[in-house]
């Protein structure tokens, strides 16, 4: 399969606990984007990553929310002390680089995340 | 806030029949629309996109149109088909020199093709 990978596609935690949600992208991606859905809303931007740097967290909340992409392994974003709100579909997008024309974003099938 | 607005959470169709989505942008600097079709429990997958130079793209039975002076893009679909059911969101990027990649997402329209 060569679209955009993400796991665990379910994930429950306990409101403190930490959240960790896994993205690889398609190969020869090399830029990643995080996208949270709420119930009965659109995707809203999180934040956009290439290897090793953050190019835009406007949409991150400023704390407890962080997120990389190592130069190897896959890209991951962190909840840390999780609360309640943080229930939501979690997507992960990736985009060759955008070169000369505008390339569409290729999204995974989401992290589903539940708190209790 | 919302720059991209779909003002119709819901459509339904004869199969066989057009299905038009309609969709609104409030930013002029916008320069590169596009179209997602989303299934239950499934990520969106990309249909179609327009640059904001062009009016027109068409693939298959997917056209999007886009009138910038309206702010406003369509989406045809025809014949539909019932595998044509599901969440359609129409998503809107800043431009390039932005340097950010982020798209913004219309709340989405619920299209049910009826056989």
């Amino acid at each position: 399969n060569a679209g955009v990978m993400q796991n665990p596609r379910h994930l429950v935690r306990r409101r403190g606990q930490e959240a960790r949600l896994r993205c690889s992208p398609m190969k020869g991606h090399s830029h990643v984007y995080w996208y949270r859905q709420l119930p009965e809303e659109g995707l809203k931007f999180m934040v956009y990553l290439q290897k090793e740097n953050i190019i835009d967290e406007s949409g991150m909340p400023k704390e407890r929310f962080s997120a990389e992409f190592p130069k190897e392994g896959p890209s991951i974003l962190r909840i840390q002390q999780v609360v309640r709100g943080d229930s939501a579909a979690y997507f992960c997008a990736s985009s060759p680089p955008r070169g000369r024309g505008n390339q569409p974003q290729h999204f995974g099938d989401g992290t589903r995340l539940s708190i209790l | 806030d919302q720059q991209v607005k779909q003002n119709s959470p819901s459509l339904s169709v004869q199969e066989g029949r057009i299905s038009i989505l309609n969709c609104d942008y409030t930013n002029s600097m916008f320069d590169y629309f596009l179209w997602y079709k989303k299934y239950p429990a499934e990520g969106p997958t990309f249909l179609i996109s327009i640059s904001s130079i062009k009016d027109k793209n068409e693939d298959g039975r997917f056209t999007v149109f886009l009138n910038k002076s309206a702010k406003h893009l369509s989406l045809h679909i025809v014949p539909s088909q019932p595998g044509d059911s599901a969440v359609y969101f129409c998503a809107a990027s800043p431009p390039r020199s932005s340097n950010t990649g982020k798209l913004i997402f219309g709340q989405g329209t619920t299209l049910q093709v009826k056989p």
